[in-house]
């Protein structure tokens, strides 16, 4: 089945530590996107990449990283930069970008915990 | 900055019944899309319904419908005949020109048996 995959569901950090978060597409969608989920504060856009090797700040982009090697993957990196960064964190794609209207289709999340 | 409110943060409704929920933005385009997504406790983002605005006709796709209304810079989601599944987080999203897109803080909705 087509769809984006991430993994760890959960993964734990202790402090000073950086973590990566995984997340693989098999749509061949262009573009893919990072969401940090808090509770009450809806979804807020880390990171975003419309093609390979390129990639833009969204609204809460200090203390993460990201990479864009291969068109399939976009993993986030949570930097010990970051000093809150218990969230849900969701991955997402979709076809053409922020250019189009087009739907975005979303991983099933990992939870980050800080130990 | 183009803004997303849903004013409502938890609302609940009874088996069957009706229910609204409501989201306004703030936008000086003229033409975009508007968005909503489900979010169940499994926590699996669903897209449940899709506006363009330069559309007159209000979106449907079976029990869920919207009322948009481009001047007042509204678009609200009705869920008809609600049911148990529908108990969720609905998140309001507006696709503006060139920029990725925006979700409100959401409404928590509870389905009453």
């Amino acid at each position: 089945d087509g769809g984006i995959t991430q993994s760890p569901k959960y993964l734990f950090r202790k402090e000073g530590q950086n973590v990566t978060l995984s997340c693989e597409q098999n749509l061949n969608h262009d573009a893919m996107y990072w969401y940090r989920q808090d509770p009450g504060q809806g979804l807020r856009l880390i990171y975003y990449s419309q093609i390979v090797n390129d990639f833009q700040k969204g609204d809460i982009a200090e203390g993460y990283s990201v990479s864009r090697e291969k068109k399939e993957s976009f993993p986030l990196t949570v930097t010990s930069a970051q000093k809150n960064p218990t969230a849900f964190y969701l991955c997402a794609a979709n076809r053409g970008g922020i250019k189009t209207n087009e739907k975005l289709f979303f991983g099933s999340g990992t939870q980050l915990s800080v130990l | 900055a183009q803004t997303v409110t849903q004013s409502q943060p938890e609302m609940s409704v009874q088996e069957a019944e009706t229910v609204t929920l409501s989201c306004t933005y703030d936008t000086s385009e003229n033409n975009y899309y508007l968005f909503w997504y489900k979010q169940p406790p499994s926590r699996q983002m669903i897209l449940v319904i899709r506006q363009e605005a330069y559309k007159q006709q209000n979106a449907t796709e079976n029990r869920f419908s919207v009322n948009f209304q481009k001047a007042a810079k509204s678009f609200s989601l009705k869920i008809s005949d609600s049911q148990l599944g529908d108990t969720a987080m609905y998140f309001c999203a507006p696709k503006f020109a060139n920029t990725p897109l925006v979700f409100g803080k959401g409404t928590r909705l509870s389905v009453i048996a």
